[in-house]
């Protein structure tokens, strides 16, 4: 069964601590994405990575980081310097030889909320 | 003002009536475009791409695109309750990233 997983579903911190969201794919896909989701304000851009041991800052990079050891693993930590945490979190993967259309696709994301 | 603009709605319509949605933008390089559907809690899911200007439908529902006004819609019909969510427009210029709409909340009543 192919997809793109995310674990946990809903995930609670209390200030100060940082955590670690988890994104796993079996797809065989290059590309991966970490968005955020605000209400109202569409998708934003995390991190993306395009290949193993490589990635890139999106627009919102500051406060998070990734690591990229596995293709198969795209792992976003929220870290404690992150001001506003509680967030939709969504991990995506685009397909290869999609380069221009960029067509990618979404796990089922992650609720932080921050206490 | 935001590269992408999308109404966030609530759009309320009956069952069996044509929803129209849109989304205007202001980066005339934007050449591939995109429809979500999300339903709540979910991430989004993939309806719809199209590439530069003209038309394309599938099953019930028609994407436009119209890059002289800088206007993208999608149509959908012969709406269910089952099309009840938020429907995201994303696009972008070749080689970079996606650019997204704030989504428009979708409600189907039977």
């Amino acid at each position: 069964d192919g997809g793109i997983t995310q674990s946990p579903k809903y995930l609670f911190r209390k200030e100060g601590q940082n955590v670690t969201l988890s994104c796993e794919q079996n797809l065989n896909h290059d590309a991966m994405y970490w968005y955020r989701q605000d209400p109202g304000q569409g998708l934003r851009l995390i991190y993306y990575s395009q290949i193993v041991n490589d990635f890139q800052k999106g627009d919102i990079a500051e406060g998070y980081s990734v690591s990229r050891e596995k293709k198969e693993s795209f792992p976003l930590t929220v870290t404690s310097a992150q001001k506003n945490p509680t967030a939709f979190y969504l991990c995506a993967s685009r397909p290869e030889g999609t380069g221009s259309t960029d067509t990618q696709y979404f796990g089922p994301g992650t609720r932080l909320t921050v206490l | 003002q935001k590269e992408v603009e999308q109404d966030p709605g609530p759009l309320s319509v009956p069952e069996g009536a044509i929803v129209s949605l849109n989304c205007t933008y202001s980066n005339s390089a934007f050449q591939y475009f995109m429809w979500y559907r999300q339903y709540s809690r979910k991430g989004p899911e993939l309806l719809m791409y199209t590439y530069s200007s003209g038309n394309k439908e599938d099953g019930r529902f028609t994407a436009q695109v119209d890059k002289s006004s800088k206007y993208i819609s999608l149509f959908i019909r012969d709406s269910q309750p089952s099309d009840s969510a938020t429907y995201l427009c994303a696009m972008k210029a070749a080689g970079n990233k996606l650019t997204f709409g704030g989504g428009t909340r979708v409600l189907v009543k039977p």
